[in-house]
């Protein structure tokens, strides 16, 4: 069965410092990984996906991530963090065939110090 | 802009109270799902329907069921509503396959139902 982990819950940077935000997925295969955000009081939106091809992914408002077979990892980062990044980012993974129904991971609330 | 609306977007009710929460899409998908959101918890899936014939029951259907009306409209009911319900409630859509701007590997995401039983 698929899983995703996303290890801390809460993450502070400083404005200007670099943000890394952890996913590991398990999957029996390579699956499809994807990074949404959710702004307060907002829905989810789609940050960035990994589907195939590529394995630096680049999305939107400057966040990247790498999909790492090996590690099983599929960290999201961004160089320079501003203040409008505060906000809560989820991993998620689904299947390449079938139903392709997401797991999301616990979620990732990101704290920016001036 | 095609879009995924939720209604209502705020709901207090008791203990044993019929809820219903709606969502509509003009968005053209297929693929409509029902998600809860707990504090530390994530998102969690509650049912899916790839086209109005085919519902499906997520991972945490108990006390929940819903209705596709037509392609756009997904609703979700709580019969009997309990405290342990109370949390944010999103509905999402996906293409069946690939369009312009999106592919069938993609969820969109309404602004979620925050749903409050006292």
């Amino acid at each position: 069965a698929q899983s995703v982990t996303q290890l801390g819950s809460h993450v502070s940077v400083s404005e200007g410092a670099l943000v890394l935000l952890r996913c590991n997925y398990s999957s029996s295969v390579p699956p499809y990984l994807f990074w949404y955000v959710q702004y307060p009081n907002q829905g989810l939106q789609l940050l960035l996906k990994y589907t195939s091809a590529a394995t630096l992914v680049k999305g939107i408002n400057g966040f990247e991530a790498e999909f790492k077979k090996s590690e099983t990892s599929f960290h999201l980062t961004k160089p320079s963090a501003h203040m409008s990044d505060a906000a809560e980012y989820f991993c998620a993974v689904s299947d390449r065939e079938g139903t392709y129904k997401y797991i999301f991971g616990t979620g990732t609330r990101l704290k920016v110090l001036a | 802009d095609a879009d995924v609306t939720q209604t209502p977007r705020n709901r207090i009710t008791k203990t044993g109270k019929r809820i219903m929460l709606e969502c509509s899409q003009t968005k053209g998908h297929d693929r409509m799902y029902w998600y809860r959101q707990d504090p530390g918890l994530g998102l969690r899936l509650i049912y899916y329907s790839f086209d109005v014939k085919d519902i499906n029951k997520g991972e945490i259907s108990d006390g929940y069921s819903v209705s596709r009306q037509a392609q756009a409209k997904f609703s979700l009911s709580l019969e009997s509503a309990i405290p342990n319900q109370t949390a944010l409630y999103f509905c999402a859509t996906s293409p069946r396959g690939s369009v312009t701007g999106a592919s069938y590997n993609e969820q969109f995401f309404g602004p979620g139902t925050r749903l409050t039983v006292l």
